[in-house]
């Protein structure tokens, strides 16, 4: 149980374009879902946090405009980076919980490498 | 400032061999400690978790962890390592009663057959 599909698995966009990464809860509803973004040989960084049917709470330094996240379901969120350039190239990971202050650990989705050319 | 480290990024076992992986974290508060572990391919599962309670817990595919509260840490180990444990192992806290994990940086763990 407790499973969350992330899809594409890998994406390759021209810069200045824009990609949408979906992640989705396939056998529970997810009121919150976060998404993360690790760099090379760093740690999982917290990017934001979506509540269903509401607006996503994003981390300081994390532009709100560029990384447009919509969570309009219980079981699907999506994070769209708009305008992509370079440096915007990272591996992006969705997890989801059932419950925000759940005592167990969340699930986590496979991730999404994104490569922006 | 809050935070997590794992002081080994990489680590190289032959089978059978015993592990053991740091994880320090600062943080002020009471906290819930997480291991995850993320197979080559695969997303982030979790290993282990502490709450409250013995300070040594049990995981999944015989890993073990103990938190030491005077020292602030939850190191991982494993009295023998499989081929089949290469992966790389995140350490997480998160504050008692909030959603956000803070993760370390990772170790690689590659088992030599």
């Amino acid at each position: 149980g407790a499973v969350v599909s992330q899809h594409p698995s890998r994406v390759i966009c021209k810069s200045g374009t824009s990609v949408k990464i979906e992640c989705r809860s396939l056998d529970f509803q997810a009121t919150t879902m976060f998404w993360y973004r690790q760099f090379p040989k760093q740690s999982l960084m917290l990017m934001a946090t979506s509540n269903e049917g509401s607006k996503a709470t994003y981390e300081q330094g994390v532009e709100k405009d560029k990384f447009l996240i919509n969570h309009a379901s219980l079981t699907l969120s999506t994070l769209t980076v708009t305008s992509a350039h370079p440096e915007d190239s990272s591996f992006y990971i969705c997890s989801a919980s059932g419950d925000q202050y759940t005592n167990y650990g969340y699930t986590f989705g496979s991730g999404t490498r994104l490569t922006v050319v | 400032a809050q935070s997590v480290s794992q002081h080994n990024h990489h680590v190289i076992l032959s089978e059978a061999a015993s592990l053991e992986l740091g994880c320090n974290y600062s943080y002020g508060g009471t906290v819930n400690l997480f291991w995850y572990v993320q197979y080559p391919g695969q997303h982030l599962q979790l290993l282990l978790k502490y709450f409250s309670g013995d300070p040594l817990v049990k995981g999944i595919k015989g890993f073990e962890a103990e938190f030491i509260k005077s020292k602030f840490s939850f190191n991982l180990r494993k009295p023998s390592v499989q081929w089949s444990d290469t992966a790389e192992y995140f350490c997480a806290v998160r504050g008692s009663g909030t959603y956000k994990y803070i993760f370390g940086t990772g170790t690689r763990l590659k088992v030599l057959a």
